[in-house]
Order: structure tokens, then C-alpha cells, then sequence
């Protein structure tokens, strides 16, 4: 059972370079979500989706974008990277909302330099 | 101000004491949702529990008991007889009809010492 996978695990930038990180799941889940983890300020909403073709903007969307042309899959990327983009990314899933737990991969450590 | 406030930042405990950790909300909806889940040394987030807003019920799971209070806005968390393995990092999150994702509050560091 996959659940949600997120790929790559790990990456090094260098500022002003471009990435997509690939968040997938096999749950047939209409919400996808994805956070970033800072020390000392748990996870942050970054952007989320509802169903497919649909994205919108989060807590802190700033030098992010995302697109969900499938259902199963969501993308994050990053245009132009900045050090204050390292953190962990976290993509997670749910079938509905409020009342349901979100399942979330196994998280992307970022490091800009 | 911050919807869900986690004001342990980090607690080290003894194996087999027991240990409470803290989760004061703020929400405005009637209808709401608490969780709680586990961040191990591996990394993952794992799910441990949910509660909607209209069961006060305390629930227990092996060693793991929640106490949610709708008059103090708290949802806290106790491990009976700590163990090392319980050595993580707990977030506690809020789930609101009105916001599509859930708002997790800044976690509680938890070391157990053998």
C-alpha cells in the first residue's frame, strides 16, 4: 500500500534554480495539500488542492506554485529557489473535509544554498 | 493569534512516567475537528486520533489517553507509562469548515530516557 509518495526525498539548490517536487497517491482522494516544516513553527499550508484542476493558495504561498492536472498526483514548484526555502515539504491527502485525518507522505528535505 | 498553541516546546521524561501533552485551540465554528499526530525520529507524520467538536468523551488506546475539554478549548494528550520508543515530536491540529486544511500548532518535542 503506497498511500501518498513523494519524490525526491532529498535535494540541494542552489539559489535561483528551479525544481518540482512530486507528491502521488492511490487513495482516490480529492484533497491534497502541501505544508513545509520549519523548526520551532510546526507545518505551515503552503497550497492545497480540492479535486482536480483546482489549486488555491495557503498560509504562506509566496515563491510557490502548484498544479493538479490529475487527480492522483500534485505538484509543487519552485521557480527560483531561495534560502528561505529550505525546510521539509510535507504532501498529504484526505477524501474529505473537516472531518477526516489527512495522510501524509514521507516528506522532501529541501536545502537551498 | 495562533489557532492551535502548543506551549511545550520540549519535555524529557524518565521510561514509564507518565507524561501530559498540552493543546489549547481557538476556533469560532460549532462544528470542529482535533487530531493528533506522531512525528518519530524517521520522519513521517502518523495519525493518532480524532475527536469532532460535540464528543467530550475522553478516549483511551492502549497507553495513550486524550482529554478534550470544549470549556478550557484544550485537547490534551497523556502517555501512561512512557516508553522510549514514544520519543517523538506531537503536533496537535485543528480542522474547520471554514479553512480547507488542517492548522497544526508548533509541536511538543517529547524525549523519554531509559
Amino acid at each position: 500500500n503506497a498511500g501518498v509518495t513523494q519524490t525526491p526525498k532529498f535535494r540541494v539548490l542552489k539559489t535561483g534554480q528551479s525544481m518540482t517536487l512530486l507528491c502521488a497517491q492511490d487513495m482516490n482522494h480529492e484533497y491534497m495539500y502541501w505544508y513545509r516544516q520549519d523548526p520551532g513553527m510546526g507545518l505551515r499550508l503552503i497550497h492545497y488542492s480540492v479535486g482536480e484542476g483546482t489549486t488555491a493558495k495557503g498560509e504562506v504561498p509566496d515563491g510557490y506554485n502548484v498544479s493538479r492536472l490529475k487527480k492522483q498526483n500534485f505538484l509543487l514548484g519552485l521557480e527560483s529557489a531561495a534560502p528561505s526555502q529550505t525546510s521539509v515539504y510535507f504532501c498529504a491527502s484526505s477524501s474529505a473535509h473537516p472531518n477526516t485525518e489527512a495522510f501524509f507522505g514521507q516528506g522532501t528535505r529541501l536545502t537551498v544554498v | 493569534a495562533q489557532k492551535v498553541t502548543q506551549a511545550q516546546t520540549e519535555i524529557s521524561v524518565v521510561e514509564k512516567e507518565d507524561v501530559t501533552l498540552d493543546c489549547v485551540y481557538e476556533t469560532r465554528d460549532t462544528t470542529y475537528y482535533l487530531f493528533w499526530y506522531k512525528q518519530p525520529p524517521s520522519g513521517e507524520l502518523v495519525f493518532l486520533i480524532r475527536r469532532n467538536s460535540f464528543d467530550e468523551q475522553n478516549e483511551i488506546s492502549g497507553r495513550y489517553s486524550w482529554n478534550f475539554q470544549k470549556s478550557t478549548s484544550s485537547f490534551n494528550f497523556t502517555i501512561t507509562a512512557s516508553q522510549v520508543v514514544d520519543s517523538a515530536v506531537y503536533f496537535c491540529a485543528l480542522s474547520e469548515t471554514g479553512r480547507r486544511a488542517l492548522t497544526f500548532g508548533s509541536g511538543t518535542r517529547l524525549q523519554v530516557q531509559p
